[in-house]
């Protein structure tokens, strides 16, 4: 089965500064795709950034931008200019890519708890 | 805006009592995904419906059940609440066959069981 995992429970970063999400998981499969949401605290999970695996070139939405290494299995998450509004949890999340079955369900990671400082 | 809709947002009952949650999944989505948060255990998975058919079974307790409508919605059944059924319940949806493979969640209707 796969599995998702978020080794840094909290984070904190500096207004305007760089912080890097990490996350490993777990998957016999070649084919999926790769997710960070956001969760702030209004609990809407918002996504932030997805990763096809077949794609060799790291995603990138305006200041978020993944380092997606397939033969490691980890998929950071870089914050880039870091804003007040980007404090939240994040979660890394996997999707089977495979048509049908219990593998199309998201898989979640933990969770990292990013705090923004001013 | 998700486009996902989910009532109630807020519901607080007693132990012992049965509540449904409503979702109404986007326009032309087919699935619809039902997990459960809570403090403990993150984001966990229930259960998953594709065009009025169960699709996939994840963490679902005996005491929950499921269905999707012709119209798709999606109504999600707790009975016999205990004070550990107390989270918050989000429903997604997608679309079926090809597609960018994300999730899109509804705001969440947060239980509290008293």
């Amino acid at each position: 089965a796969q599995t998702v995992t978020q080794s840094q429970p909290e984070m904190s970063v500096q207004e305007a500064e760089t912080v890097t999400l990490s996350c490993t998981y777990d998957t016999s499969e070649s084919d999926y795709y790769l997710f960070w949401y956001k969760q702030p605290p209004s609990r809407q999970m918002i996504l932030v950034i997805r990763q096809e695996a077949y794609k060799q070139q790291n995603a990138t939405e305006n200041r978020f931008s993944v380092n997606f290494q397939k033969a490691a299995k980890s998929f950071s998450l870089k914050i880039s200019d870091s804003q007040l509004g980007d404090a939240a949890m994040y979660f890394c999340a996997y999707r089977s890519q495979i048509y049908g079955g219990a593998t199309n369900k998201l898989i979640f990671g933990t969770g990292t708890l990013l705090a923004v400082q001013p | 805006d998700s486009g996902v809709t989910q009532t109630p947002k807020h519901l607080i009952t007693a132990t012992g009592q049965r509540v449904t949650l409503r979702c109404s999944p986007r326009s032309g989505d087919l699935s619809v995904y039902w997990y459960q948060q809570s403090l403990d255990q993150g984001l966990q998975f229930l259960i998953q419906y594709y065009n009025g058919e169960e699709r996939a079974k994840g963490n679902i307790l005996e005491r929950f059940s499921a269905q999707q409508f012709p119209d798709l919605h999606s109504e999600l059944n707790l009975s016999s609440l205990e004070l550990g059924d107390s989270a918050l319940y989000f429903c997604a949806s997608r679309t079926g066959g090809a597609n960018t493979g994300e999730l899109f969640f509804g705001e969440g209707s947060r239980l509290t069981v008293l």
